[in-house]
């Protein structure tokens, strides 16, 4: 059975600070995809990343990194130099089937940015 | 920015009505979701497609119902309404056969059943 693990209700922090937001994932599959969503107060989910299980190479766009380790199950995120805006719920996503198909969700982390 | 829509945003209803939730995308994208978020803010799925004609209930056992009559649309329907239906709905839609696409969301609709 799949199961995504956000241990991290809420995180806050003062602006400019860096944020690691962990997700650990469990799945009997060797082909799986990871997915990280934002969700502002306006509801949508914004995609943020796709990684698939034979790409364990980290990613960095802009101020956002992630960090990919099969031998853990964990595909933690981290902001770097936080800002307000980023104040939002982070999603860790999980899929089975190839592509986006049935994804299932972690509880999700609530990160509050403050100035 | 997606070009998924979902209406109503805000719905506050009464006890046994029958509602439909609207989920419209034009990005001709097969396959479409409906997701059910609590308040306590995790995800489930309840209802997805592949196409027209194709209807499947998801992880999260739902009272509602989906339609896919054409490709654009998938409304959801609560035929009576509880207020343990009270949830945010989330419509997602997503390309196939392309390998690194990722699911598109609606801005949700959040419905109180009173």
């Amino acid at each position: 059975a799949q199961k995504v693990t956000q241990a991290q209700t809420e995180i806050s922090v003062v602006e400019k600070e860096d944020v690691t937001l962990d997700c650990v994932y469990e799945t009997r599959d060797t082909t799986y995809y990871l997915f990280w969503y934002k969700q502002p107060p306006s509801g949508e989910l914004v995609f943020l990343i796709r990684r698939n299980s034979f790409d364990e190479q980290n990613e960095i766009s802009g101020r956002y990194s992630w960090n990919f380790q099969k031998s853990t199950s964990s595909f933690n995120f981290t902001i770097t130099a936080s800002q307000v805006v980023d104040s939002a719920v982070y999603f860790c996503a999980l899929s089975e089937e190839g592509g986006s198909e049935k994804l299932v969700f972690g509880k999700g982390t609530k990160l509050t940015v403050n100035p | 920015e997606a070009d998924i829509y979902q209406t109503p945003r805000y719905l506050v209803i009464g006890t046994g009505k029958k509602i439909t939730l609207e989920c419209s995308q034009t990005m001709g994208h097969d396959k479409m979701y409906w997701y059910q978020q609590d308040p306590g803010m995790e995800l489930h799925l309840i209802h997805y497609s592949y196409g027209v004609n194709s209807t499947e209930k998801g992880d999260l056992s739902s009272e509602s119902t989906v339609s896919r009559i054409r490709t654009e649309h998938f409304p959801l329907t609560l035929e009576s309404a509880r207020p343990s239906h009270t949830s945010q709905y989330l419509c997602a839609s997503s390309e196939v056969g392309r390998e690194n696409t990722e699911a598109f969301f609606g801005q949700g609709t959040r419905l109180t059943v009173v």
